[in-house]
């Protein structure tokens, strides 16, 4: 039940780009992403609802392709302080809320 | 940051006893998550509360239950630990259904021996 993330890690240079994507057996009908520091708790960046409609963050960005049922988030020009697990989260029916396995990012100077 | 507290945050026991989570919530939010996280495999939904007394199960329910007699508390029972019950483990709310994020809590690291 779990949507699938890749890559499972990057490791970027300061400045580099960086795209990690999520998709799912089953339809989507909104997408959230969420970023972990190491020993803190998941952090909400962004929701992204069918339609197109995006709400969340300044400098990182999504899409969401609800045929292909895939989202992606957009990291660019790195900074230090992305670095961290990102998950994808979404609800395959009103209730349950499912986590993607998480892409581990490495941001070095 | 959303009033959302974990108790205990670490926690050592041994195998087969039973042990009890706590999740606390200030927010009045309707929907309360447990997740397990483990290396390589992500968040793994345990169990979840749509209201009081309404629950259902998650992709990893087997050898937990939860309870939810009051909005604000939710709680995960390892019934009889097991090792491989070692992990840490988040609560999450959520105030609504599709377009509401969800709020986390610390985490608990609990270590079965």
């Amino acid at each position: 039940q779990q949507p699938v993330q890749s890559p499972q890690a990057v490791i970027l240079r300061e400045g580099e780009d960086a795209v990690i994507n999520c998709s799912s057996s089953k339809a989507l009908y909104s997408v959230h992403w969420y970023r972990q520091k190491h020993g803190e708790a998941p952090v909400f960046l962004m929701i992204l609802l069918k339609g197109g409609e995006q709400k969340g963050h300044e400098k990182i960005s999504a899409s969401f392709n609800e045929k292909k049922q895939q989202s992606s988030l957009y990291l660019t020009a790195s900074q230090l302080s992305y670095s961290g697990t990102y998950f994808c989260g979404t609800s395959y029916n009103f209730n349950k809320f499912y986590f993607g396995s998480g892409t581990k990012l490495n941001v070095k100077p | 940051d959303a009033g959302i507290t974990q108790s205990p945050r670490h926690k050592v026991t041994e195998t087969g006893t039973p042990v009890t989570l706590r999740c606390h919530q200030t927010e009045n939010h309707r929907y309360m998550y447990w997740y397990r996280q483990d290396p390589g495999h992500g968040l793994r939904l345990i169990h979840y509360s749509y209201g009081v007394k309404d629950t259902d199960k998650g992709e990893v329910s087997d050898g937990y239950s939860v309870s939810r007699s009051k909005t604000e508390d939710f709680l995960l029972t390892l019934e009889s630990a097991t090792s491989s019950q070692t992990s840490v483990y988040f609560c999450a709310i959520r105030r609504g259904q599709m377009n509401t994020e969800a709020f986390f809590g610390q985490g608990t690291r609990l270590t079965v021996v």
